[in-house]
């Protein structure tokens, strides 16, 4: 089965950018990578997606590398409230014709003001 | 506001209670999901439902039934769970269940087993 490596954590100062990093080594080619964020007493939180190409919206980019194996969440310009934990996430079709999803463990970013 | 709502928001129960955790959205999803959440573990998906019918079930034991009744209504009934079952209950929606579908998670319902 597909797994996704996550650092424990992460410290960033407000106002600068963010790269947070994922290693899906195992990836299948039809595998979705998925970004989410929970804050504490919350639920998570959809960030973005991608397949193969990078991915642009309001909230980050994504960056695929090419062999599909890692990826990087960019926050371009951090503030306090994006203080959370990241998870990567893979999500695909199993043999069994099951969704499957493989959660990391997360990063927790910390914001430094 | 989520758009996804979770009630009860804390549940404490003894293991030979029933009880229900409800999950409501109106965002015009037409897919609802319940997932668990234990801590230190990754969050895990229980179970699926796409246009009312229910499309996943990830071997998760029968004391955990899922209901849903419609589009918009999500339940989770409870019964001789056991002390392991502690956990964070998470609902999400979704337009419909697909790979590429961003999903709308609720708050979660924190749930103790005495």
């Amino acid at each position: 089965d597909a797994k996704t490596t996550q650092p424990n954590s992460m410290e960033s100062n407000e106002e600068e950018p963010v790269h947070l990093p994922c290693n899906h080594s195992t990836i299948s080619g039809t595998d979705y990578i998925h970004w989410y964020r929970q804050l504490p007493s919350q639920g998570p939180e959809y960030v973005i997606h991608g397949l193969t190409s990078n991915v642009n919206n309001r909230m980050a980019s994504l960056a695929i590398a090419e062999d599909r194996k890692s990826s990087t969440l960019i926050l371009h310009r951090a503030t306090l409230r994006d203080a959370a934990v990241y998870y990567c996430i893979l999500r695909a079709i199993s043999n069994f014709g099951n969704e499957k999803l493989t959660f990391g463990t997360g990063t927790r970013l910390t914001i430094i003001p | 506001e989520t758009g996804v709502t979770q009630t009860p928001r804390h549940l404490v129960m003894g293991m030979t209670n029933k009880k229900s955790l409800k999950c409501e959205q109106h965002l015009g999803h037409n897919a609802m999901y319940w997932y668990k959440q234990s801590a230190k573990k990754p969050l895990e998906l229980m179970f699926v439902y796409n246009f009312k019918e229910q499309t996943e079930n990830n071997s998760v034991p029968s004391r955990f039934s899922p209901e849903c009744p419609n589009s918009s209504h999500l339940f989770l009934h409870l019964h001789t769970l056991q002390p392991e079952d502690s956990a964070l209950y998470l609902c999400a929606s979704s337009l419909e269940a697909g790979l590429d579908q961003p999903q709308h998670f609720g708050d979660g319902t924190r749930l103790s087993i005495l």
